[in-house]
C-alpha cells in the first residue's frame, strides 16, 4: 500500500506571495490533518477535513486554507506568506479521522525569504 | 496555553540503558495519549498509544506509562539503541475538541 505523499518537497517563496502545497493520502483514507513544524512550536494542528468537509480548525489566520477533493486528496493553501511561515508542513491520512492512526507524510519544506 | 508539555528539548542516553521521556499535561478531558518518534526529513511514526482507562501500555522494548492524576506521561525505551536517536513527540486526543495535540518534542541522541 502506497504511503502518504507530499508536493512538492521543497518550496523557496517570498513574502507576500502565496503558495499551495499538495496531499494524497493512503488510499481508501479519508481524513487528512495538515501540521506546522517549527522549532520552536513542535507540531501545531491547522485542521483536518474528512469527506470534503472541514472538520476541525486550529488557531491558524484565514490566510491559511484547504480543501479536500473527492479523491480525498487534500490541498492547503497560504495567501501573503510572512517570514514566519517558514516550516514544514507535514500532512497526516488516517482511515476516521479522530482516534484512527495517522500515517504521516514526509512533508514539504517552506521557505520564505 | 500550551496543553501537552515535553519539559526537555533533548536527552542523551548510553547505549543499551533505560530512556525515559516524559510529558505533562493540562486538560484533563484528553482521554487517549500517543507517541510519535520523528527522523530527519521524514514525517512522524505512530509508536504506541495509551487509553487513560489504563496505567501501562508495553510493546517490545517501548512501554507508556501514564499517572492521571499527576496528568504525566512518560515513553521508557529499553535497552535503547542508536536507531532510536530521533525526535519524540507526545500527543493527546480527547476533550472540547476532536483533534490530537501535539507536544514541541524530544531530542533522544543514543551514544555509542
Amino acid at each position: 500500500k502506497a504511503g502518504v505523499t507530499q508536493t512538492p518537497r521543497y518550496l523557496i517563496k517570498t513574502r507576500g506571495q502565496q503558495v499551495t502545497l499538495s496531499c494524497s493520502p493512503i488510499s481508501g483514507h479519508r481524513s487528512v490533518s495538515w501540521y506546522q513544524q517549527t522549532p520552536g512550536q513542535g507540531l501545531q494542528f491547522l485542521f483536518e477535513y474528512f469527506s470534503e468537509t472541514q472538520r476541525n480548525k486550529g488557531n491558524f489566520p484565514g490566510r491559511f486554507s484547504g480543501r479536500q477533493f473527492s479523491n480525498s486528496r487534500s490541498e492547503m493553501n497560504v495567501s501573503t506568506l510572512e517570514l514566519g511561515d517558514s516550516a514544514l508542513y507535514l500532512c497526516a491520512s488516517s482511515a476516521t479521522g479522530g482516534l484512527s492512526e495517522q500515517f504521516f507524510g514526509p512533508g514539504t519544506r517552506l521557505t520564505v525569504l | 496555553d500550551q496543553q501537552v508539555k515535553q519539559n526537555s528539548p533533548s536527552l542523551s542516553v548510553q547505549e543499551g540503558r533505560i530512556s525515559i521521556l516524559n510529558c505533562d499535561y493540562t486538560n484533563s478531558m484528553f482521554d487517549y495519549f500517543l507517541w510519535y518518534k520523528k527522523y530527519p526529513a521524514e514525517g512522524p511514526t505512530f509508536l504506541i498509544s495509551i487509553s487513560s482507562i489504563k496505567d501501562k501500555n508495553e510493546d517490545g522494548r517501548f512501554t507508556v506509562f501514564l499517572n492521571k492524576s499527576a496528568k504525566h506521561l512518560s515513553l521508557h525505551i529499553v535497552p535503547s539503541q542508536p536507531g532510536d536517536s530521533a525526535v519524540y513527540f507526545c500527543a493527546a486526543w480527547g476533550g472540547r475538541d476532536d483533534k490530537i495535540i501535539f507536544g514541541k518534542g524530544t531530542r533522544l541522541h543514543i551514544l555509542p
